[in-house]
């Protein structure tokens, strides 16, 4: 079955800090992978997604992503962290590819918190 | 409009009674997605529609779930019979004909509480 994971329910990093909010897949074939994130009583965000090309991902307010191919991994990763950036993190993989939509695949988020 | 619209923001409803929750999507955007928030599960999906094509509905969790899309735009989702297990918050999202490709762009969601 196709999944994600994200292994940590809550994050907590101190304001100027570097942070990474961590995510592992289980998807057959190339996966199209993405990043959202949701602020109290806001829908989701888009912030970054991996579709094919640089493993090194760059998206929106300073955050970056990098696709592990062997480690199955997509990672969130910020260089320093900010009080604002406090929020609920989903990771999201697509079980289609070979240029079909549908759904995506939500993990079940981690807690952000930056402490200034 | 600029952005996923969806209403009610809040409903509360008693057990029993059934709900109609609205997503109006950005216009043009030609899929339409519907999940489910429920805390600590993360987002669960429950129905996809695409154009004029058949819906996706494989995520919906019983027969008391239903939707439809008319027009190709709005959507209603309708739950009968609510339980207390149905309270979550109930997203809408839409994207443009890339589906994926182009993210989604998510509305501020209906939390639903049924007492």
């Amino acid at each position: 079955a196709q999944s994600v994971a994200q292994p940590e329910d809550q994050v907590n990093v101190a304001e100027g800090n570097p942070l990474t909010v961590k995510c592992t897949y289980s998807v057959s074939g190339n996966p199209y992978l993405f990043w959202y994130v949701q602020y109290p009583n806001r829908g989701l965000q888009f912030l970054l997604k991996y579709i094919t090309g640089d493993n090194l991902v760059k998206g929106s307010y300073g955050f970056e992503a990098e696709f592990n191919k062997s480690q199955t991994s997509f990672h969130l990763k910020k260089p320093s962290a900010l009080v604002s950036d406090s929020a609920l993190y989903f990771c999201a993989v697509s079980p289609n590819y070979g240029g079909s939509q549908g759904n995506l695949i939500f993990g079940k988020g981690t807690k952000l918190s930056v402490k200034p | 409009g600029a952005g996923v619209s969806q209403s009610p923001s809040n409903k509360v409803t008693e057990k029993g009674k059934d709900v109609e929750l609205r997503c109006d999507p950005i216009s043009g955007h030609t899929a339409l997605y519907w999940y489910r928030q429920s805390l600590g599960q993360g987002l669960e999906f429950l129905i996809y529609f695409q154009g004029n094509s058949a819906p996706d509905k494989s995520g919906l969790p019983s027969d008391r779930f239903s939707a439809e899309r008319t027009g190709g735009s709005v959507s209603t989702l309708t739950i009968q019979r609510t339980q207390q297990e149905d309270s979550a918050v109930y997203l809408c999202a839409s994207s443009a004909g890339g589906g994926w490709s182009y993210g989604y762009t998510f509305g501020s969601g209906t939390r639903l509480t049924v007492v």
